[in-house]
Parts: structure tokens; sequence; C-alpha cells
């Protein structure tokens, strides 16, 4: 099975810093990947998916990129409320897998 | 509104049995469109695990090799309902659980149903 593996596994960033996560797949899954933000205590949101589309309602500070085996997802300025973990996940094929997640903080 | 309400909270004891379920509404539940519908276990303090994904228009289903032979996924179209179930509780199940629907990504989630195994 493929396995995904994001980095790192945290970060903290002050508001208005640009903010980079990765997700690395171990084998190519073209653009076949979704980007979730969890908050604690919250039910997991879709950010992106097709590794670059904007799920509606997502603010445009998040972006994503990549194709088959890397893959990124960027805030562009971050802000107090993007405090969460975030996970990638493969949807090429079963098992649709995801990245361990990063644990994103505010300083 | 497009929504999957989750069924409540469970406590159950090691080699009972139980059955979760997700409901969907606003949206055509067992359309050809290719909405999948996916079960996801998390627990405290961890991640998503992806348990497995069945397209009701079909009930064709896909288990994650961890959990094949663990669970059951099925559904019941006529009542737009998913379910996930396990014939033998273990205290290791204890976690949550969430349904999400989607195809290129999940994109509507359930509330999440927590499921406690303790003798």
């Amino acid at each position: 099975d493929i396995q995904m593996t994001q980095s790192p596994s945290s970060l903290s960033a002050s508001v208005g810093d640009r903010v980079t996560i990765t997700c690395r797949a171990s084998q190519g899954i073209s653009n076949l990947l979704a980007w979730y933000q969890q908050k604690p205590g919250k039910v997991p949101k879709l950010l992106i998916h097709t590794a670059s589309t904007l799920h509606s309602g997502v603010p445009s500070r998040f972006s994503g990129s990549g194709s088959g085996t890397d893959f990124t997802l960027t805030i562009s300025s971050l802000q107090p409320e993007d405090a969460a973990t975030y996970y990638c996940q493969k949807y090429d094929n079963a098992p649709c897998t995801f990245g361990q997640g990063t644990k994103l903080e505010i300083k | 509104e497009v929504q999957l309400v989750q069924s409540g909270a469970e406590v159950k004891e090691p080699g009972e049995s139980l059955k979760i379920s997700c409901k969907g509404s606003g949206y055509s539940f067992a359309n050809f469109g290719g909405q999948w519908i996916g079960w996801m276990r998390q627990t405290p303090g961890k991640g998503l695990e992806w348990m497995g994904i069945i397209y009701p228009a079909r009930s064709d289903i896909r288990y994650s090799p961890s959990f094949q032979g663990q669970v059951t996924i099925s559904v019941d179209n006529s009542i737009s309902t998913a379910f996930l179930q396990w014939s033998s509780l273990r205290a290791s199940d204890t976690a949550m659980y969430y349904c999400a629907k989607g195809y290129h990504g999940m994109d509507v989630w359930g509330q999440g149903t927590t499921v406690t195994v303790s003798s």
C-alpha cells in the first residue's frame, strides 16, 4: 500500500508568516490528493482537493500544489484561526490513506 | 443543506456487537454521480485512520487492510443511511468514528460517534 508522509509533524509560526506543509506519497498518485484542517474537538474540514483546487468557502490564503509523489499546502499569511492539525489524504485508489498530520501552532 | 448525521455515543463491553449509523440528507444519497461514503477512526490525541468506503449506488465496498475482517460497512439506500458494525468489540476499538461523503476529497462530514469499549 502507498504510504503518506507529512513534514514537519509540528511547527510554530507567527501571524502573517508564510507556512508550508509537505506531503509525500511512497508511489505516484497523480493529483488525487486532498488536504484537511482539524481544530481541537472539531470535525475535519476539506480545504483542497485534486492537489490544488480550493474547496468552496475556504480562504484564498490557502493553496495547494504538486503532482505525482510530492505535494505542498501553503498558507500565505498565517492567521490566529489557522491553529489546527492539517492532514493530507490520497484518494487515487483504496486504501485512501491519510498522512500522520501536522500540528500548527501560533507563536 | 447537505448533512450527514451520525448515531449517538455508545458504551459497550468487550465482546459485544455494535452497529453505528450515518444518515445523509439534502442530496441524492444513492445517485450514480460518484459520491462515496467513507468511515474514519480517530483515537484521542491521534491522527485520522481511513477504515473503508462504500459507493451506495452499487454497494461497492473497499476496506483498509488494517480493518478488513474487523468491521463491516453496509448501506441501506431506502433510508439514505450507511452503517459501520462490529461483531465483537475490543477495548482497542475505543475511538471517535466519523463518516464523510465525497468524490474528490470528503467534503461533508458527520459529527462523529464516540465508541467506548470497557469492562
